[in-house]
């Protein structure tokens, strides 16, 4: 079985271009979540969607981040405009609702220039 | 105060020996899980290993063992005879509620190297 998917793998783009990160969770899954990691705050809760219906997204930082999941299979994650603070890499993960385990994708390392 | 605490920035281990990293947790939810993620330095996030807050029993899992005391609200991950391919970064996880609402909550991690 294919694992949670996310492209792209790499981004780099300057400073106030719109940003759009995709992922497909497993099949089956109906929790998603949005990570991002830096060195400086490590792995954050972005949002999460429980049957593509976000349930929490107190972490996302500010206005300029939004995400959406128009289906069970796809799940974009946007970032308008986009500041150099933004660079990190961004996690995609899936499980079952009430699942106990959330599968990875391999992330997208976002530079902002 | 932190929900997960990971005291170990680094830790070092001879290859074929044990080594135990640490994981401690705050949490008043009565029902939650706890998990540990591996990220090597490729970056992707493995799972490997869970336990319930209601588990009787340690979960293992090949390796890996998960030394759980409830009482001391602590987690710890036991990795049996080190391998050159268990150096890495270790993130130990905290889920909390049931159903349809979950939080999850990521410690900042450990960076284990295991020597030859």
């Amino acid at each position: 079985d294919a694992g949670v998917i996310q492209s792209p793998r790499h981004e780099v783009t300057e400073m106030g271009q719109e940003v759009t990160l995709r992922c497909k969770p497993i099949s089956g899954h109906n929790s998603l979540f949005w990570y991002r990691q830096t060195m400086m705050r490590g792995l954050e809760l972005l949002i999460y969607f429980n049957n593509n219906v976000p349930i929490d997204d107190s972490g996302m930082p500010e206005d300029r981040f939004s995400a959406k999941m128009p289906n069970a299979s796809f799940s974009t994650l946007k970032i308008q405009p986009s500041e150099p603070r933004d660079s990190a890499v961004y996690f995609c993960a899936s499980s079952q609702v009430g699942g106990d385990t959330q599968y990875f994708g391999p992330g997208t390392r976002l530079t902002v220039l | 105060a932190q929900k997960i605490t990971q005291t170990q920035p680094g830790m070092f281990v001879q290859e074929k020996e044990a080594v135990t990293l640490d994981c401690t947790y705050d949490t008043s939810d009565p029902s939650y899980g706890l998990f540990w993620y591996k990220q090597p330095s490729s970056g992707e996030m493995i799972f490997l290993i869970y336990q319930g807050s209601y588990d009787q029993q340690n979960a293992t899992e090949g390796r890996y063992s998960l030394n759980f005391q409830k009482a001391r609200k602590s987690a710890n991950l036991v990795i049996s005879a080190s391998q050159l391919g268990d150096s890495a970064m270790y993130f130990c996880a905290m889920r909390e509620g049931i159903g349809g609402y979950q939080k999850v909550t990521f410690g900042i991690g450990t960076k284990l190297q295991v020597i030859p």
